[in-house]
């Protein structure tokens, strides 16, 4: 049973618009929720993250938005940019930081140029 | 800082051999994680170390699998004996908590012929 949900396997985006990448979670326990952006033969690169006694945490151009009562999350990047292009993660935490991360299948980001 | 390293980036074995997969955890964290990335089911956690203690193995698929960490600054991940079904990407992680994200390494991929 996936606890992490990413729904979208793929998404493309034009260069200079926004992109959204979408996550839900099951598990009520989960309480800090990050994002990871991978590139093919690399390690996933941690992008942001939030804690669940928020709903919004803003880096640069990555925006991440916590909706706690419909155990969702949402990635924003503006303005997406060609290097922007990579599978997305989302990955979910409980025990205050004593678990590991569990995480979604990702969803694949094409920007066109 | 060189961040994660894992070593080997690739390796080849024959059904049936064992199979040692090393991680060298970034100096200063205490937590280590070791991640299987497959096509059908993602990115799973298999076990996690915190201060060099193991603290949850319940994903280990099988006793085939065992994982060490000797000291702060090296962990191993053996299979014995190794499958064809072992066969996948291989990742270590490791971290110093929350707020600072978890940092991968690039990944062993394994291939079991």
């Amino acid at each position: 049973d996936q606890q992490v949900k990413q729904n979208s396997p793929s998404l493309s985006v034009q260069e200079g618009r926004i992109s959204i990448l979408n996550c839900d979670y099951t598990n009520s326990m989960f309480d800090y929720f990050l994002w990871y952006k991978k590139y093919p033969a690399e390690g996933p690169t941690f992008l942001i993250s939030i804690s669940s006694i928020k709903d919004k945490n803003e880096d640069g151009r990555f925006t991440v938005f916590l909706n706690k009562s419909a155990k969702h999350l949402s990635l924003h990047i503006v303005p997406s940019q060609p290097g922007d292009s990579a599978v997305y993660f989302c990955a979910a935490q409980s025990g205050g930081g004593a678990d590991g991360l569990t995480f979604g299948k990702g969803t694949h980001l094409i920007i066109q140029p | 800082d060189a961040g994660v390293i894992q070593s080997p980036r690739h390796e080849v074995t024959e059904m049936g051999q064992e199979v040692t997969l090393r991680c060298k955890p970034i100096s200063g964290h205490n937590s280590l994680f070791w991640y299987r990335q497959t096509m059908m089911r993602g990115l799973e956690l298999l076990i996690y170390f915190n201060n060099n203690v193991p603290i949850d193995d319940s994903g280990m698929p099988e006793d085939r699998f065992s994982a060490k960490m000797p000291n702060a600054s090296f962990s191993t991940l053996k299979i014995q004996p190794s499958e064809p079904r072992d066969s996948a990407v291989y990742f270590c992680a490791s971290g110093r908590g929350r707020g600072y994200g978890y940092t991968f390494g690039s990944g062993t991929r394994l291939t079991v012929v």
